[in-house]
Formats: C-alpha cells, sequence, structure tokens
C-alpha cells in the first residue's frame, strides 16, 4: 500500500459525459502527479501540482483539468468524454517536486475509467 | 511521445535466472528511475539513479546508467515468480520536472 488513495476504482460513464477522479497523496507529500496510461499511447503525463500550484503540463486536453485543494487532495476533471478516453488514470504523489536530484513517485491503485 | 524505450518488450525466464532489461533514451537527463507494475495496479518504485551515477544495487536489482550511450539496463538476479510484472524506466531531465515513462517491458518468471 503506497499510502496514495484513489476514488473511485472504477467508472462507467457515457460519452460527452463529465466525470471527476479524486486523489488524496500520501501524508506529508505536497507534490500531486495525474498519469494516463492506455495500451496505445502507454503511460502518459498529465499534470503536477505542488502545494496548491500547478507545476509542470504533459499532455492533458483542454477537455480536461485539474486542481490541488488546500488540503492537498487533488481532482481531475474529465469533460464532453470520447471513447478513446477510456484507460486507467493514476495519481502520484511525492514529498518534493521533481528537481534535478529526482524524487521518488508514489502511485495509487488507479481509476480505471470506461466510457461507452 | 515517450523518452525512454525499453527493450525487450516481453522477457519469459525460469525461476533462478536473472533478468537484464534495457531503456535507452534520445535527451539529457537528470536522472533515471524503474518502476514495476503488476497487472493493472499502481505502479510502484524501485530504483532511482542520478546522471552522475554509473551503477546502483538494491537487492536483487542493479542499475547500470551509461550517458554517453543514452542507455540504463535494470537486472534482476535470481528471479522468483513474484517478480512477474512490467517494467518501465521513466526519465527526468531539463527543468520540465516531468517524469517520461517508456512502454514497459512485461518480465514473466515461469515457476
Amino acid at each position: 500500500d503506497s499510502g496514495v488513495t484513489q476514488t473511485p476504482k472504477h467508472l462507467i460513464t457515457a460519452t460527452g459525459q463529465r466525470v471527476t477522479l479524486r486523489c488524496s497523496p500520501r501524508s506529508g507529500d505536497l507534490s500531486v502527479y495525474w498519469y494516463q496510461q492506455s495500451l496505445d499511447q502507454g503511460l502518459q503525463f498529465l499534470i503536477q501540482y505542488y502545494n496548491g500550484e500547478e507545476r509542470a503540463k504533459g499532455n492533458i486536453l483542454e477537455r480536461f483539468s485539474a486542481q490541488q485543494f488546500p488540503d492537498l487532495h487533488s481532482e481531475l476533471n474529465l469533460s464532453s468524454l470520447e471513447l478513446g478516453d477510456s484507460a486507467l488514470y493514476f495519481c502520484a504523489s511525492s514529498e518534493s517536486p521533481l528537481g534535478q536530484w529526482g524524487e521518488t513517485q508514489y502511485f495509487g491503485p488507479g481509476t480505471r475509467l470506461l466510457v461507452l | 511521445s515517450q523518452q525512454g524505450e525499453e527493450d525487450p518488450q516481453a522477457l519469459s525466464i525460469q525461476e533462478g535466472e536473472n533478468a537484464t532489461m534495457n531503456c535507452s533514451y534520445k535527451t539529457s537527463i537528470n536522472n533515471l528511475q524503474w518502476y514495476r507494475q503488476n497487472s493493472g495496479r499502481g505502479l510502484v518504485h524501485l530504483i532511482l539513479i542520478r546522471s552522475n551515477e554509473r551503477e546502483k544495487h538494491s537487492g536483487r536489482l542493479r542499475v547500470t546508467l551509461d550517458t554517453s550511450k543514452k542507455s540504463s539496463s535494470l537486472l534482476i538476479t535470481a528471479s522468483r515468480a513474484a517478480d512477474t510484472a512490467s517494467y518501465f524506466c521513466a526519465t527526468e531531465g531539463g527543468s520540465n520536472y516531468k517524469l517520461t515513462f517508456g512502454k514497459g517491458t512485461l518480465l514473466t518468471v515461469n515457476p
């Protein structure tokens, strides 16, 4: 158990809908990262927050948004869902933001999203 | 786009044998990390090697890094059935503050 929790574990929804994925980082971790994992694209970095502020952006679509709240939990909002958004969405956390010396990221169990 | 690329894509060995996985990347890095993922579950961090390091050990794991060849290898010695998983390398470089993962090597250890 990494200490990172994600809810829900599974989500089935229809095209065009909007969903919210939630992540609670490990106690004491200030950085939160979101990743999307699919068979064709592999594991793609979406976005990073550090202590409530956006720190880095990856391959995140404009239909997707995220935020980190004062209690450090984070939410990833996916809107106007398409079939291709079906994937595993992981949240990870680390004590400090990524830097030159590297930070171990602790991954949650993921949310499996199926768009029908 | 993927920065790291693992080789081979799949590897099947017998329990007790050693497993070697390779990772190549394209641009300069600050550090490289290896993660393990059991089927459909979250990734688990294995080891981090910084760009000024050449080799690191952790238990049965040995990681090497050759920055001149832009490559890294992960060696798992005396493999066990429980080592069956996908193994990913991830690179962090420059000031982009993000990890870029390869597509992984699927390791199967047969009892």
